[in-house]
């Protein structure tokens, strides 16, 4: 069965560092691969997708993920972290067959500290 | 462009009521999935629609949830007889004609009580 598994459920970085959230899927075929952000409260904002070509995916707000198909990862990453990045990230994986049915992972928690 | 629409943002219902949730998708997107996320956890694919249809509700409880997608007016998801267990936030998304991308309403956020 198709599955998305974020190990993390919190981190805490400091504001200024670098940034990886881990994402591993499961899934038989190509996966096309998201990265979405929650602001508490809030709906859903899509930071980056992966379809197909390069590996290496630059989203919004500086954020940038790489598809590995050896180690089914898509983590996601910043190379400097701001306090407004604080919010959960939630991994998921679309699944062929034309339309948007999304499995999301668990979702990692991030907190900034000053 | 407005973006998604879902409205109430917050609903409160007794156990036993019936609880409606509205969605009304970006213009020119013809759409719609319904997903749940419980507390603490990720969210869950619910059902998919298109205009006057539904393309897949396999992940939609096999009783007293149900969902629609008229010519005219918004989705509406319909919960009825809410049981505790039903607290939990509500997303709606649309996607246009080429679903490439499906785009988030802010959820509706209901609490059983």
């Amino acid at each position: 069965a198709q599955s998305v598994t974020q190990p993390d459920i919190h981190i805490t970085v400091s504001e200024g560092a670098s940034l990886e959230l881990r994402c591993n899927y499961s899934y038989g075929a190509t996966p096309y691969l998201f990265w979405y952000v929650q602001s508490p409260g809030q709906g859903l904002q899509l930071l980056l997708k992966y379809f197909s070509g390069d590996t290496l995916v630059q989203g919004i707000k500086g954020f940038e993920a790489e598809f590995k198909r050896s180690q089914s990862s898509f983590n996601l990453r910043k190379p400097s972290v701001h306090w407004s990045d604080a919010a959960e990230y939630f991994c998921a994986v679309g699944l062929s067959g034309g339309y948007n049915k999304l499995i999301f992972g668990a979702g990692t928690r991030l907190a900034v500290h000053p | 462009n407005a973006g998604v629409m879902q409205n109430p943002r917050h609903l409160v219902r007794r156990r036993g009521q019936e609880a409606r949730l509205r969605c009304s998708p970006m213009k020119g997107h013809s759409h719609v999935y319904w997903y749940r996320q419980l507390p603490e956890e990720g969210l869950k694919f619910m059902v998919y629609l298109q205009k006057e249809n539904i393309i897949d509700e396999s992940g939609m409880p096999k009783e007293r949830f149900s969902a629609e997608f008229p010519k005219e007016g918004p989705s509406i998801l319909r919960i009825q007889q809410v049981v505790r267990g039903d607290s939990a936030a509500y997303f709606c998304a649309s996607s246009p004609w080429d679903l490439t991308e499906a785009f988030f309403g802010q959820g509706t956020r209901l609490t059983v009580v």
